[in-house]
């Protein structure tokens, strides 16, 4: 079955831009979060959403991140005036449940290409 | 904030040989899980350990939750070619966020030269 998805999966971008990262998760699945990965390093967590509610923001590095889920299925990552140093693989991944054993396993998609010139 | 560390940051296989990796936290976590991510692609699960001093197995791959819930280590026996990538350990907290999964920094395995 499809996995989860994002788009684009490269975007390049000029300092002072906005951009939106799509993901699109797996079908029916309750829970999504959004993570950033720099080179080198593991995913960091930036936010996730039960359905379409955001339960947790603390991990945006600061208010010109923001993120929706509208109708509980694809979700919107926003950066805005994009700064150089938000240059990174962002990435998404949706779980079936929020809690209770393996249905919180957290399945992860290929991620967007971010690059601020 | 939380850390983890994982160790080693990276290491060089040969095909049949056995491979050792572990996180160590600086807080409790209530979960740990084990995911390899390959170029291009993201993190797929390998393990996941819901309880301390679990030993759970997937085929060659063993880890297990430590006792004092502030590690965990990765076994991977008789390695072969596509064992190549990079290994990362995650924990959930306990009364923490449900999202908020901790990722260590990787362990890269390499084919010898």
């Amino acid at each position: 079955g499809a996995g989860v998805s994002q788009s684009p999966r490269y975007k390049v971008t000029k300092r002072g831009q906005d951009v939106a990262l799509r993901c699109d998760p797996i079908s029916g699945h309750v829970s999504l979060y959004w993570y950033r990965q720099a080179l080198g390093q593991g995913p960091e967590f930036l936010t996730y959403f039960n359905y379409e509610a955001q339960q947790d923001k603390s991990g945006l590095p600061n208010d010109r991140f923001s993120a929706e889920r509208p109708e509980g299925s694809i979700s919107t990552l926003t950066i805005q005036r994009t700064e150089q140093r938000d240059s990174a693989m962002y990435r998404c991944a949706s779980s079936l449940a929020y809690s209770g054993g393996g249905q919180d396993t957290q399945y992860f998609g290929p991620g967007t290409r971010l690059t601020v010139l | 904030g939380q850390q983890l560390n994982q160790s080693p940051q990276s290491m060089f296989i040969q095909e049949g040989e056995d491979v050792s990796m572990n996180c160590t936290s600086s807080s409790i976590f209530n979960t740990w899980l084990w995911y390899k991510q390959d170029p291009g692609e993201g993190p797929v699960l390998l393990i996941a350990l819901y309880k301390a001093g679990e030993l759970t197995s997937n085929g060659r791959l063993t880890a297990q939750f430590g006792i004092t819930r502030k590690d965990s280590f990765l076994n991977i026996s008789a390695s072969i070619p596509s064992d190549v990538g990079i290994y990362f350990c995650a924990g959930r907290n306990y009364g923490g966020s449900q999202g908020n999964l901790i990722f260590g920094k990787g362990t890269k395995l390499s084919v010898k030269p």
